[in-house]
């Protein structure tokens, strides 16, 4: 089974400053077909989770573009350029390659 | 990408049984491959299982395997999920998803 591991597991951020979260799977996320399957994703405290990236860099219809997804192999990160208030919650990385794992989430809280 | 809406959750018993539905609405049913995410509380993201668009296919992770079935029926725009011989740690919020859209989840205490 891919195990997918984030880091940090926590993020105290401050407004207005970039954040970086990273993911790295045990083992490469290149499918046969050549796409990638790594995606991110936001859960607002009490809320149902939602895709922010799919595939590695592409942004979901309506996601401010301050979220940027990037990465290869088994290396990617989710950066945030400058946060808002509203970005506070746990966030995922999920791979999507070999069946589908999500990684443990980092939980990102205003200092 | 649509709506989906999770019901048939509640308390049961250990060793019971229970069937989740899913309603979907809002976008082409037919042509998404559907999965049930779990989230158990104050914990993370469990993926359990997927069924293809044509309902064809079907994948189960390995704590739910021989004790959950997946199925949906197109016509009826609708997914469920057979939950037999329930455990503790079946404990959780279930989502139904496609990934791009989320219901508002269902929630499941297996407990005496």
């Amino acid at each position: 089974d891919v195990v997918m591991t984030q880091s940090p597991l926590s993020l105290p951020v401050t407004l207005g400053q970039p954040a970086s979260i990273s993911c790295r799977s045990s083992q490469s996320l290149v499918h046969s077909d050549g796409n990638t399957y790594l995606d991110w994703f936001q859960q607002r405290p009490g809320q149902s989770p939602r895709r922010l990236i799919y595939k590695v860099s592409t942004r979901d219809s309506g996601v401010p573009d301050r979220f940027s997804g990037s990465g290869s192999g088994t290396d990617f990160t989710l950066k945030i350029s400058r946060v808002e208030a509203e970005d506070v919650g746990v966030y995922y990385c999920m791979q999507g390659t070999h069946s589908w794992t999500f990684g443990q989430g980092t939980k990102v809280e205003l200092k | 990408q649509g709506q989906l809406v999770e019901s048939g959750g509640g308390v049961v018993q250990p060793g019971r049984s229970l069937r989740l539905s899913c309603a979907a609405s809002g976008f082409t049913f037919s042509s998404y491959g559907i999965h049930w995410v779990r989230q158990p509380p104050g914990k993370g993201l469990e993926w359990v299982a997927v069924i293809s668009y044509d309902g064809s296919n079907n994948y189960y992770a390995d704590s739910v395997k021989g004790r959950f079935t997946i199925s949906r029926d197109n016509s009826k725009n609708t997914l469920w999920l057979q939950m037999n011989s329930l455990r503790a740690e079946d404990t959780a919020v279930y989502y139904c998803t496609h990934f791009g859209s989320w219901g508002q989840g269902t929630r499941v205490t297996v407990s005496s």
